[in-house]
């Protein structure tokens, strides 16, 4: 089993939908829980972050983590053509060597048709 | 301010040739990571420096990678005799310090190994 484990999709919505993306993961030592979106030949850019279980809310994004049953959600409401692009979730942990890394989901990719 | 660059952008070269990636990393930040994008495999860690103390080269897939970071700024991926497995996006990530969590991605350089 993977650490963490994400449907790649790809998922298509009308504008206007309320999308959920969702993220399970087996590492208990998971610390810190991100949320990046990644347009299409552009790096990944930081979404949401959050190291607490229960939500937190930016705009029209809401991150979702769920610690006890390894759980993590992003919630898009009022989705815009512009939200187009892969989103991928990030938990932070730890390397062999000790030093803090992202292990992070396959990805999904998102369409939003006007 | 400028964000982390990465060159060449896109690079072919044939199996068992060397090939050199370079990253640049936003002015002052002590953190640099290393990650591979795979299609269908999501964003794999690979190296990691911080500062001048010695990297951790525990995600390196292979002896045939390596890496640098010359004065504690610019980096360098290096892959010997390539092979087509190697073929994939390589994406550089800067961040401020231990204290900070978001990694600024650049836009990667794309591999095909023909």
């Amino acid at each position: 089993q993977k650490e963490v484990e994400q449907d790649p999709g790809p998922l298509s919505v009308p504008e206007g939908a309320i999308v959920s993306l969702n993220c399970t993961y087996s590492n208990s030592a998971f610390q810190y829980f991100m949320w990046y979106r990644q347009y299409s030949r552009k790096g990944p850019e930081l979404l949401m972050y959050t190291y607490s279980s229960g939500n937190k809310e930016d705009g029209r994004f809401t991150a979702q983590v769920d610690k006890s049953s390894k759980y993590i959600s992003l919630f898009i409401r009022d989705s815009q053509p512009s939200d187009s692009a892969t989103y991928l979730c990030a938990m932070s942990s730890l390397t062999q060597g000790g030093s803090e890394k992202l292990v992070f989901g396959k990805g999904m990719k998102l369409t939003v048709n006007p | 301010g400028a964000g982390v660059s990465q060159s060449p952008s896109n690079k072919v070269t044939e199996k068992g040739k060397d090939v050199e990636l370079r990253c640049d990393p936003i002015s002052g930040h002590t953190a640099l990571y290393w990650y591979r994008q795979s299609l269908g495999q999501g964003l794999e860690f690979l190296i990691y420096f911080q500062g001048n103390s010695a990297p951790d080269k525990s995600g390196l897939p292979s002896d045939r990678f390596s890496a640098e970071r010359t004065g504690g700024s610019v980096s360098t991926l290096t892959i010997q005799r390539t092979q087509q497995e190697d073929s994939a996006v390589y994406l550089c990530a800067s961040k401020g310090g231990r204290s900070s969590y978001e990694q600024y991605f650049g836009p990667g350089t794309r591999l095909t190994v023909t």
